[in-house]
């Protein structure tokens, strides 16, 4: 099993360029989220999914949007870039969110935007 | 005040020393706790649940306090491998659950 795997690993974008990090896990996972990481930030929930076809607002939506057309998938877009959505994206999955339920993480994608 | 909390460190150590991290949370909703650990420039993957008794892991032990609202890593004959970042992760219910991640502690085990 590949687990958790993320494209792109690196990106650099112009402001105001979009584009979409894909996500993708093979554990038949039904919760699926998108996180980013700052320095002495932690990570924080942008967007996160509890299914096929549904989605959620986590703690830091603004500028990005997400689908989960497919169970295994999860995209986020960003439409408009801006510097300070510059930053590590991690993208997890769950089985589950009951107790001791633990997530499973990408590698990451490293995005810089200029 | 963050809902977890945790020292940043770094915290130095000798090869075969006992170290301790504590976390600390606020939220008395908090259902699931977790330590996480995160290599340089990598992914967070999972060291260790935290269950209410207190479980061990080989060099590893972990602790909850609900009273205080804490949880505890303590690792054993720290080696250089352990070099990393350990991130405190609870799970909260809150309308949905979430999970919130602490800050991390940073460990480096000197030869």
């Amino acid at each position: 099993n590949a687990g958790v795997t993320q494209t792109p690993k690196f990106r650099v974008l112009k402001t105001g360029q979009s584009m979409t990090l894909l996500c993708a896990q093979d554990m038949n996972h039904e919760y699926m989220y998108w996180y980013r990481q700052d320095p002495g930030m932690g990570l924080r929930l942008i967007h996160y999914s509890v299914g096929e076809g549904t989605t959620a607002k986590g703690e830091v939506p603004d500028g990005y949007n997400v689908s989960r057309l497919k169970k295994q998938n999860f995209l986020l877009g960003l439409e408009s870039a801006a510097p300070s959505q510059t930053s590590v994206y991690f993208c997890a999955s769950s089985y589950s969110v009951a107790i001791n339920s633990e997530q499973y993480f990408g590698p990451g994608t490293r995005l810089t935007v200029t | 005040r963050k809902e977890v909390e945790q020292d940043p460190g770094p915290f130095n150590v000798p090869e075969g020393a006992t170290v301790a991290f504590n976390c600390t949370y606020s939220n008395s909703a908090s259902q699931s706790f977790f330590w996480y650990r995160q290599d340089c420039r990598k992914e967070p993957k999972l060291l260790m649940s935290v269950y209410s008794s207190g479980n061990e892991d080989g060099r590893f032990t972990a602790q909850l306090n609900r009273a205080s609202q804490y949880i505890s890593l303590l690792i054993r004959d720290s080696k250089l491998s352990d070099s990393a970042t350990y991130l405190c992760v609870v799970n909260i219910l809150s309308g949905t659950y979430k999970y919130i991640f602490g800050t991390g502690t940073r460990l480096k085990v000197l030869a």
